[in-house]
């Protein structure tokens, strides 16, 4: 079984600093790893997605992702953090077999301060 | 990158009514879609699978009885609930992807259900 784990339910990060938004997952066979956000009353709009390559993956409005096989992990981060980016930010994963669903964890708040 | 869009954002219904919520992909042909059900302050729980022209895949302890899913075009998803409840309000999304592989999938704007 597939399954996401995001340990912070939220997180404070000052503007201008660095943030980092923590994910690991468990999946059976080769993981599709995703991250999502999701704005109030919104759907979710794609941030980034691992497939394979270079672990190091970036994505839309200055986010990047590094996927670490030996720890699971999949953390979103980000160099320098705006105020406009406080929302709720979902990781997600599928395993590589097929038209299976994503799997998200539970979320994680950010919240950046001015 | 792919529009998927979702029908009515918002809706308030009457205790014991139906509700039916449209997905639809306006930019390509989706053979699969998904329904998944958010709580607030919770994850998305997948609800059930769609795919076209056949019967959907419900998740277990999902009502298959309460939750219709038609899935009756390429393009459009509709997810009925029947005799609604209050415990059924709830945000409601639907997403669609591209490909069977490794492809990202893309989500409607939501569907919020107020029961009352």
């Amino acid at each position: 079984a597939q399954s996401v784990a995001q340990p912070e339910d939220q997180v404070n990060v000052a503007e201008g600093n660095p943030l980092t938004v923590k994910c690991t997952y468990s999946v059976s066979g080769n993981p599709y790893l995703f991250w999502y956000v999701q704005y109030p009353n919104r759907g979710l709009q794609f941030l980034l997605k691992y497939i394979t390559g270079d672990n190091l993956v970036k994505g839309s409005y200055g986010f990047e992702a590094e996927f670490n096989k030996s720890q699971t992990s999949f953390h979103l981060k980000k160099p320098s953090a705006l105020v406009s980016d406080s929302a709720l930010y979902f990781c997600a994963v599928r395993d590589n077999s097929g038209n299976t669903p994503l799997v998200f964890g539970k979320g994680t708040r950010l919240s950046v301060i001015a | 990158g792919a529009v998927v869009s979702q029908h009515p954002s918002r809706v308030i219904c009457k205790s014991g009514t139906s509700v039916k919520i449209e997905c639809r992909s306006l930019d390509f042909q989706a053979t699969t879609m998904f329904w998944y059900r958010q709580f607030p302050k919770q994850s998305l729980m997948l609800m059930a699978t769609s795919n076209e022209g056949s019967k959907a895949t419900y998740e277990q302890g999902v009502e298959k009885d309460k939750f219709l899913i038609n899935h009756a075009s390429l393009t459009l998803s509709t997810l009925t609930v029947t005799s609604a409840h209050p415990e059924d309000s709830s945000f409601y999304i639907c997403s669609a992807r591209v490909g069977l592989k490794n492809t990202e999938a893309f989500f409607g704007q939501g569907t919020r259900l107020t029961v009352v």
